[in-house]
């Protein structure tokens, strides 16, 4: 299986602040990863996917980047209603697996 | 509007069994593989099982393989987790997700509110 591992798995920016998260696969996954953003009592919501495409609806703060082994998410711009936690996902084979979470939240 | 929802969860003591639904609307739910994602509480997200679109390839984590069993009905729009011999570890909220569609990559573009199930004695 493929593991993934996220870091840091919490950080605390202030508003309009750049935030970046990165995932690591224990293989390379070529640009196969995505991205996804779950508010408490909710559903995640799928942000990026191909490692770098914006889901249609996502504002374009949200940006992804990497390939291989290492990607990054980030957040150019942080605001409010971006307090929540993200997992990236790799969607290269099965079993599908997810990171371990990044919580995010407002200084 | 691309809609799935969840019903049938529930408490359930162990080794007993429950069966999940998942309807989809605002989609031709024929075209579409779709997905079971669990989340214990207070835990992270775990992939469960994948069905693709005419049931001819069905995937499931190791943790529930040979327990779970996913199936769909394309008639009624609607796929099915039938959870047997059910554990304690196998409390989690469960999501019904849709597969995005692109070729060979597994991502997940649509989920329900989700559904608890509960395993204890």
């Amino acid at each position: 299986d493929i593991q993934m591992t996220q870091s840091p798995s919490y950080v605390s920016a202030s508003m309009g602040d750049r935030v970046t998260i990165t995932c690591r696969a224990s293989q390379s996954l070529s640009k196969w990863l995505a991205w996804y953003q779950q508010k408490p009592g909710k559903a995640p919501k799928l942000l990026i996917y191909s490692a770098s495409s914006l889901q249609t609806g996502v504002p374009s703060r949200f940006s992804g980047s990497g390939s291989g082994t290492e990607f990054t998410l980030t957040i150019s711009g942080l605001r409010p209603e971006d307090v929540a936690t993200y997992y990236c996902q790799q969607g290269k084979s099965f079993p599908v697996t997810f990171g371990t979470g990044t919580k995010v939240d407002i200084k | 509007e691309v809609q799935v929802v969840e019903s049938g969860g529930g408490l359930v003591q162990p080794g007993g069994s429950l069966r999940l639904s998942c309807v989809g609307s605002g989609f031709t739910f024929s075209s579409y593989s779709m997905n079971w994602v669990r989340q214990a509480p207070g835990k992270g997200l775990e992939w469960v099982s994948f069905i693709s679109s005419a049931s001819s390839n069905k995937y499931y984590a190791d943790s529930v393989r040979g327990r779970f069993t996913t199936s769909r009905d394309n008639g009624r729009n609607s796929v099915y987790l039938q959870m047997n011999s059910l554990r304690d570890e196998d409390t989690a909220v469960y999501y019904c997700a849709r597969d995005l569609g692109l070729w060979e990559e597994d991502y997940f573009d649509s989920w329900g509110q989700g559904t608890l199930v509960t395993v204890s004695s």
